[in-house]
């Protein structure tokens, strides 16, 4: 079964309000995290990944939290903006290189 | 760079017909690539890996005969669905990697074919 799942399925934030996307994983000797980005009718995109041996990874306007501890995951956005609108999902890689997917949350951007 | 084209990006086709789905790395050379498979509102599943030169390994649950993998370049791979059925309905996405390392190795996601059996 899943190892990764996702605590709400969608997720609507105000235009310029952070956003905070979250996710559990049952394996506790998952060592590589990584969330996608899905736009209706396209393919994940890369957002931003972290390893086991850290606790926060941040990009261009994305976090990454990793709780070990707890073996909870959270995507933060800041500033959110209508082009953020899209399914959010975590992902686990397994060392033989596949990947497992989370339910997804659907973010709405509200105007 | 790092760019993964499908082909095509949506297929239409009557039941009992096979169809077959392209998945090319076009800026690199990838010696693993992945197909999944997409219901409306659902999350990927992995389906197949396939390696270059070999067989490709089958999660459980997916026919291997039903759904035929050939990876026969560095470039290509293609996913065959044969004898297609309604429920086959899917949205097809393919991924490619590098493979530089023994693990953990980045994976690039093709655009989808959204595949459609009357």
């Amino acid at each position: 079964g899943e190892s990764v799942g996702l605590h709400l399925p969608t997720l609507s934030v105000q235009e310029g309000d952070n956003s905070i996307i979250n996710c559990a994983y049952s394996n506790s000797a998952s060592d590589y995290f990584i969330w996608y980005k899905q736009e209706s009718g396209k393919g994940p995109q890369f957002i931003i990944d972290i390893r086991s041996n850290m606790d926060k990874r941040q990009g261009q306007r994305v976090t990454v939290l990793l709780n070990k501890t707890v073996k909870h995951l959270s995507l933060q956005i800041a500033a959110t903006q209508p082009g953020d609108s899209a399914v959010y999902f975590c992902a686990e890689m397994a060392r033989d290189d596949k990947i497992i997917f989370g339910k997804g949350t659907r973010l709405h951007i509200l105007p | 760079g790092a760019v993964v084209s499908q082909h095509p990006s949506w297929v239409i086709c009557k039941s009992g017909t096979s169809v077959k789905i392209e998945c090319r790395s076009l800026d690199f050379q990838a010696t693993t690539m992945f197909w999944y498979r997409q219901f409306p509102k659902q999350s990927l599943m992995l389906m197949a890996t396939s390696n270059e030169g070999s067989k490709a390994t089958y999660e459980q649950g997916v026919e291997k005969d039903k759904f035929l993998i050939n990876h026969a370049s560095l470039t290509l791979s293609t996913l065959t669905v044969t004898s297609a059925h309604p429920e086959d309905s899917s949205f097809y996405i393919c991924s490619a990697s590098l493979g530089r390392s023994s693990s953990y190795n980045e994976q690039f996601f093709g655009p989808g074919t959204r595949l459609t059996v009357l």
